[in-house]
């Protein structure tokens, strides 16, 4: 199985501010990794697929980047909505598909 | 606009069955491979099950011989059928529609039925 770990678990940074998320997977998962927001009471929606693409409405100021085994979710200037938990996933090692635990973004 | 709506959670006693249904609309859904991903309380997001547009279907180890996923492709809807349910089979249960192809990220997901197992 491979175990991806999201790093850190909450990141409290002001609006207007860069956000930068890491996900690490324990095994090479090339380039097959998203990222998902999630808001309290709602679903996921998909940011960014395949490292560095952006799901369709997705913001220019979400970006993705890595290979292998290091992956980055990086917000470039927060806006209020943002403040949500971020999750990443891989699709390149399965069964199972398996989710990091997710990174908590609050505002500071 | 593609919408997915789950439906079929409930209050069941440890050792019991559920089916949960979600039905689709706004695409061909025959062509898509679906997934069941589940969130416990306060929890992360957890893979459950898959269904290729082929029957072709996978499992968690967690819900392997326990749980079996199908589609009625007539009726556009995913369905998951849950026996021997556990205390910690308690979930928010999302249907999510895969990218296409060999894509599996998920693009679209319902709101979610609860399911709680409890006695």
């Amino acid at each position: 199985e491979t175990v991806l770990t999201q790093s850190p678990a909450t990141l409290s940074l002001s609006p207007g501010e860069r956000a930068t998320l890491s996900c690490r997977a324990s095994q090479n998962i090339e380039i097959y990794l998203a990222w998902y927001q999630q808001k309290p009471g709602q679903a996921p929606r998909l940011l960014i697929y395949d490292t560095s693409n952006r799901a369709t409405g997705i913001p220019a100021r979400f970006s993705g980047s890595g290979s292998g085994t290091d992956f980055t979710l990086t917000i470039s200037s927060l806006e209020p909505e943002d403040f949500a938990v971020y999750y990443c996933q891989q699709r390149r090692n399965w069964p199972p598909i398996t989710f990091g635990q997710g990174t908590r973004l609050e505002i500071k | 606009e593609v919408q997915l709506l789950e439906s079929g959670g409930g209050l069941v006693q440890p050792g019991g069955s559920l089916r949960l249904s979600c039905a689709a609309s706004g695409f061909t859904f025959s062509t898509y491979a679906m997934t069941w991903v589940r969130q416990a309380p306060g929890k992360g997001l957890e893979w459950v099950s898959n269904i290729h547009n082929d029957g072709g279907t996978a499992y968690a180890d967690s819900v392997k011989g326990r749980f079996t996923v199908s589609r009625d492709n007539s009726k556009s809807t995913l369905y998951l059928q849950m026996n021997s349910l556990r205390i910690e089979d308690t979930a928010l249960y999302y249907c999510a529609k895969t990218m296409g192809g060999l894509d599996i990220h998920f693009d679209h997901w319902g709101q979610g039925t609860v399911v709680t197992v409890s006695s």
